[in-house]
């Protein structure tokens, strides 16, 4: 069962740069049925989809944060990763990687995200 | 871009009662349309894909409905591991995805 896990420091100061990774198991990162991305939720508040990147390095992102985002993948580890610029206070969040599947066996799921790593903690402060 | 309007923000019902969560979408977005379940400190699980197909594991107890803009999630038979926070998502505008705000669901 394939399973993410991020990672990266849990505290960034403003002005700084956010770098999370997140590594997949239990499956391979070049399939050709999924993306894979980042949605991250602030405190008390909402789910915020990031961007998300296909297998090939192909990358969307979300238009309000695309002049700070970048996501890249590794496909030789497995790994996929985000990083953020310019980070303020407003980028404190749970970050989550997730897998949105446009179909797994049989079943076309339309691109819901049906695989969630736990979420890591960021707080940006000095 | 796709806006995704949840209502209601919040609800209070007791165990055994039936509620139901809407989603309306600001321009048509066909099935592309996902429920999630959030309890705290935990990541979302995915309840309902492509507006009425229940995800593997998932109570029956849950059923999605509609199509182009406007969606419902209704769980009848609340049981007390339902009380949580519901998220509607949509991707037809895939891979760029859009969240309700969530209805977060309580006991009375």
């Amino acid at each position: 069962q394939l399973q993410l896990q991020e990672s990266g420091p849990g505290l960034v100061k403003p002005s700084e740069t956010l770098s999370l990774s997140c590594a997949v198991s239990g499956g391979s990162i070049t399939s050709s049925s999924y993306y894979w991305g980042w949605i991250r939720q602030s405190p008390g508040k909402g789910l915020e989809w990031i961007g998300s990147i296909y297998y090939t390095g192909t990358t969307s992102y979300n238009p309000s944060l695309q002049s700070r985002v970048t996501i890249s993948v590794d496909r030789t580890t497995n790994h996929f990763s985000l990083k953020l610029t310019s980070v303020t206070a407003a980028d404190t969040a749970v970050y989550f990687c997730a897998r949105p599947t446009s179909a797994s066996g049989p079943i076309n799921y339309f691109y819901a995200v049906d695989v969630w790593g736990p979420g890591t903690t960021v707080t940006v402060s000095s | 871009d796709i806006q995704m309007t949840q209502s209601p923000s919040s609800l209070s019902a007791s165990v055994g009662d039936s509620v139901t969560i809407t989603c309306r979408a600001s321009q048509t977005i066909a099935n592309y349309l996902h429920w999630y379940q959030q309890k705290p400190g935990k990541a979302p699980k995915l309840l309902i894909y492509a507006a009425s197909n229940l995800q593997s594991g998932v109570p029956s107890r849950f059923r999605g409905r509609g199509s182009g803009t406007d969606f419902t999630l209704t769980i009848s038979g609340l049981q007390p591991e339902d009380f949580a926070t519901y998220f509607c998502q949509q991707s037809y505008t895939n891979p760029a995805l859009t969240f309700g705000g969530g209805t977060k669901v309580e006991i009375k």
